[in-house]
This record gives C-alpha cells, sequence and structure tokens, in this order.
C-alpha cells in the first residue's frame, strides 16, 4: 500500500530550464508535504515544505504547488542547474505525536549542462 | 542548519557479527529519531522511531529483537544490528527532528547513511 507515490523515476532537464517533479498521495490525512534531495551515498537533505492549508510555498528557485483537491504535489526548480543533478523524495506527514514521514520511491533527476 | 552524524559510514562484517550504527545530534537537542532503511532504487522505509529515555517504536515487520535501539541522550539514538546475516545488508539511515530549525516540527534532518554489507 503506497500512501505516497512518485510515478517517474527519472527526469532529463536542459540546464536553465524548469524541471517539475511530480507526486501524487491517497492519504487524506496528510496534512504536511515535504521534498528532500538525495546524494549518492549520503542522507536526504531537506528542501523545502508546504502545510496543507496552503497551495504554494516559494524559496529561491524551488517552489513547490500542493493541489489537495487532486491529492498531488509538485516541486518546481527554476533555473535547473547542473549541481540540482540528484534523487528527489517527496514525503508527507500526519498529525500525530511522532510525526513519521512517508516517502514516495524518488525520481532521479538530470539537469543536463 | 542542523546537523546529524551517522558512523561508520561503510562496514563489511562476517555473518553472524553485530553491529552498531550512532546517530549524533550536533548542534540541536532530538527527542525523537527514526531509523531508516533504504534497498537500492527504493524509498526510505521507516524501521523504527527512537525516543529518548523511552523505548522505541518499531514499525510492523521490524524485529524488535534484532534491531535494537537506544535513545541514551538527547543528541545521540544508536542501532544494532544483532547476528547479521547477508539479507541485513543494506543502507541504513538515522533522522532527528530539529523543532527550532527551518521545516519546525515536522522536517527531520539526516545523517549520511551507512552502508551495511554482511559477507
Amino acid at each position: 500500500d503506497q500512501q505516497v507515490k512518485q510515478n517517474s523515476p527519472s527526469l532529463s532537464v536542459q540546464e536553465g530550464r524548469i524541471s517539475i517533479l511530480n507526486c501524487d498521495y491517497t492519504n487524506s490525512m496528510f496534512d504536511y508535504f515535504l521534498w528532500y534531495k538525495k546524494y549518492p551515498a549520503e542522507g536526504p537533505t531537506f528542501l523545502i515544505s508546504i502545510s496543507s492549508i496552503k497551495d504554494k510555498n516559494e524559496d529561491g528557485r524551488f517552489t513547490v504547488f500542493l493541489n489537495k483537491s487532486a491529492k498531488h504535489l509538485s516541486l518546481h526548480i527554476v533555473p535547473s542547474q547542473p549541481g540540482d543533478s540528484a534523487v528527489y523524495f517527496c514525503a508527507a506527514s500526519t498529525s500525530g505525536s511522532a510525526r513519521q514521514l512517508t516517502f514516495g520511491s524518488g525520481t532521479q533527476l538530470t539537469v543536463l549542462p | 542548519g542542523a546537523v546529524v552524524s551517522q558512523h561508520p559510514s561503510w562496514v563489511i562484517c562476517k555473518s553472524g557479527t553485530s553491529v552498531k550504527i550512532e546517530c549524533r545530534s550536533l548542534d540541536f537537542q532530538a527527542t525523537t529519531m527514526f531509523w531508516y532503511r533504504q534497498f537500492p532504487k527504493q524509498s526510505l522505509m521507516l524501521m523504527a522511531t527512537s525516543n529518548e529515555g523511552s523505548k522505541a517504536t518499531y514499525e510492523q515487520g521490524v524485529e524488535k529483537d534484532k534491531f535494537l535501539i537506544n535513545h541514551a541522550s538527547l543528541t545521540l539514538s544508536t542501532l544494532t544490528v544483532t547476528s547479521a546475516h547477508p539479507e541485513d545488508s543494506s543502507f541504513y539511515i538515522c533522522s532527528a527532528r530539529d523543532l527550532t530549525g527551518q521545516g519546525g516540527f515536522y522536517a527531520q534532518h539526516f545523517g549520511d547513511g551507512t552502508r551495511l554489507s554482511i559477507l
């Protein structure tokens, strides 16, 4: 039962263009969403998050959009840079004392110079 | 920013050996830490939630006698893989929440992981 899905295992984008990474979820109890970036042999690095009371959050080149009715969120990276090449995981959390995260399977982003 | 240090980064050992992995929050206190396991090209699977001063909470299907977790202080949690076998070979990652940092109560900050190889 995969509650958080990233249906695209990989994405290639030209440097300077926009990268759009997508994530779908099934659990309507999720109320907080996060994006992480991961390089090989390293732990994930927190990028940006969004609460379910918002539909957009922006931080520099990174913007996360949330469509609650569609149970869909996306991460936009503009402009894309070669250093952005990594695996991107979306994660979701429900209210509760532990605030555990449920991760998607990740999307490998490759930004071509 | 919040830094989580995990040690060792890579360990190779014989079948039957017990292996201890340490996870430290370097610049913040963490009452709760998390232990994940990642198989190649797959997502991070939560194994257990480590609570300072109390027993860990294990996810369904995770053997608590196999994966011993100790969270003795606000900055250190350890995962011991007891009597490790080749099927335990994996990438283990810990995380901790920095309640005052970016992402607040929700974001977890990860160590760099431990590659465990059991021969």
